[in-house]
């Protein structure tokens, strides 16, 4: 079963940092463009960066750009977002995403960002 | 951006009814070397995340029933569910993979 699972979501203060990862099963991880979208509670769709299979190519939404960081380990079938100085703005759920076919195939169940103090 | 408005930002549809939701983009998402629309359809139930309905603006999704159907071209697109079912209720956004990637604000789709 094709399956991404997130984790590392919580509660940090303005301006602190988290790290998220993603774990990928069921299918060959290392082709695959895969990307990060958010959505705050009761509201729409934000993509948020993606990252080519071998690494080498990362884009970022304007909002986001020196602050967040996208990677990943294709020898552990990971995906990672490193998101420093982080804002209230940023609070929304995190879902991690594989791309094919030109969009977004195969959703995560998504992991909760809370920024407050 | 390329900037996608649904409408309507909801809509609501007596069983086995029609339900039609439109999706315009502020610029073509047509990629003229294959000729495809890189333009998508997603489902998102509460307290889920969204499910890709339709790819390429008409191609359905392996597993998807076929009341749903996708058409358009260009900047203008629609997502039609011929008979609307229970299991239907739910938020149906647009997303465009030409220039960036960004998606329509939704449209809440009920009961009547």
């Amino acid at each position: 079963e094709v399956q991404l699972v997130e984790s590392g979501g919580g509660l940090v203060q303005p301006g602190g940092s988290l790290r998220l990862s993603c774990a990928a099963s069921g299918f060959t991880f290392s082709y695959y463009w895969m990307s990060w979208v958010r959505q705050a509670p009761g509201k729409g769709l934000e993509w948020v960066a993606n990252i080519k299979p071998d690494g080498t190519e990362k884009s970022y939404v304007d909002s986001v750009k020196g602050r967040f960081t996208i990677s990943r380990d294709n020898a552990k079938n990971s995906l990672y977002l490193q998101m420093n100085s982080l804002r209230a703005e940023d609070t929304t759920l995190y879902y991690c995403v594989r791309e094919d076919k030109n969009t977004f195939d195969v959703w995560g169940q998504g992991t909760m960002v809370t920024v407050s103090s | 951006d390329i900037v996608m408005t649904q409408s309507p930002d909801s809509l609501a549809v007596s069983l086995g009814e029609r339900a039609t939701i439109n999706c315009k983009s502020s610029q073509s998402v047509l990629y003229r070397s294959n000729n495809k629309n890189f333009l998508a359809w997603f489902q998102q139930k509460p307290g889920q995340p969204p499910k890709l309905l339709i790819y390429w603006a008409s191609t359905r999704e392996s597993g998807v029933p076929d009341r749903f159907s996708g058409s358009g071209s260009g900047t203008d697109f629609t997502l039609t569910i011929s008979s609307l079912q229970a299991e239907d209720v739910a938020v149906y956004y647009c997303q465009q993979n030409y220039s960036g990637k960004t998606f329509g604000q939704g449209t809440k789709v009920e009961i009547k």
